[in-house]
């Protein structure tokens, strides 16, 4: 059963602007994780935010959990060409298994 | 040093064919995961593994068996192999509190 949902499926931006992915989920979680894939590598941690925490920083990262909507959005800001790559969220229910999405395709034209 | 390596990196091999992909992690983590994700990038999880023992086994395919020699390795076995088994395989690994997984670099496995 996948929880994570990442909307949009891809995302083109100017370097220096801000990016905005959103992640929907189906059931209670314990927590929810940002992760970043570069092409044609594994998954990278980014970020993990609680249930019981709203919103969280991590240098230019900014995530933010609406558990009463069952949503999470990730804001990236001031791009850069670096960060161009695939986000996924992976939700933990039971603490034994995360469940991925199918990424958000984020593009940022230097 | 890598934390997660995964070998082969690249594996390409005819239908009906039995092969073995290898994981191994130097962080000192207790659990290991074998994930897969498809075409369309989504990533699955097929297997976990706690100190040695089965934790978690998806709807997988008994074409695939993973083993776990000692709490750093932990290997998949595909027999049988079919064109749907095509994709990227990753190993993955994660500490006591189970919050954070390290991933490897993924095998790519094509099935002609």
């Amino acid at each position: 059963s996948q929880q994570g949902e990442e909307d949009p499926q891809a995302l083109s931006i100017q370097e220096g602007e801000n990016a905005t992915m959103n992640c929907s989920y189906k059931t209670s979680i314990n927590n929810l994780q940002w992760y970043r894939q570069n092409s044609g590598r594994g998954l990278v941690h980014l970020i993990l935010i609680r249930s019981n925490e709203r919103e969280k920083h991590s240098g230019r990262l900014r995530v933010t959990l609406d558990t009463s909507k069952k949503s999470s959005s990730l804001l990236i800001t001031a791009s850069r060409a670096a960060d161009t790559a695939s986000y996924f969220c992976a939700t933990d229910s039971t603490g034994n298994q995360f469940y991925f999405g199918t990424g958000t395709s984020l593009t940022v034209i230097p | 040093d890598t934390a997660v390596s995964q070998t082969p990196k690249y594996l390409v091999t005819q239908m009906g064919n039995d092969k073995s992909i290898k994981c191994e992690q130097n962080l000192g983590h207790d659990t290991m995961y074998w994930y897969k994700q498809d075409s369309k990038k989504f990533l699955k999880i097929m297997f976990s593994y706690n100190n040695k023992e089965l934790i978690i086994n998806e709807t997988v395919p008994n074409r695939f068996s993973p083993k776990s020699p000692d709490k750093a390795h932990l290997n998949l076995h595909i027999n049988s192999l079919e064109l749907g088994d095509s994709a990227v395989y990753f190993c993955a690994s994660s500490g006591d509190s189970r919050e954070t997984q390290y991933f490897g670099p993924g095998t790519r496995l094509l099935v002609l």
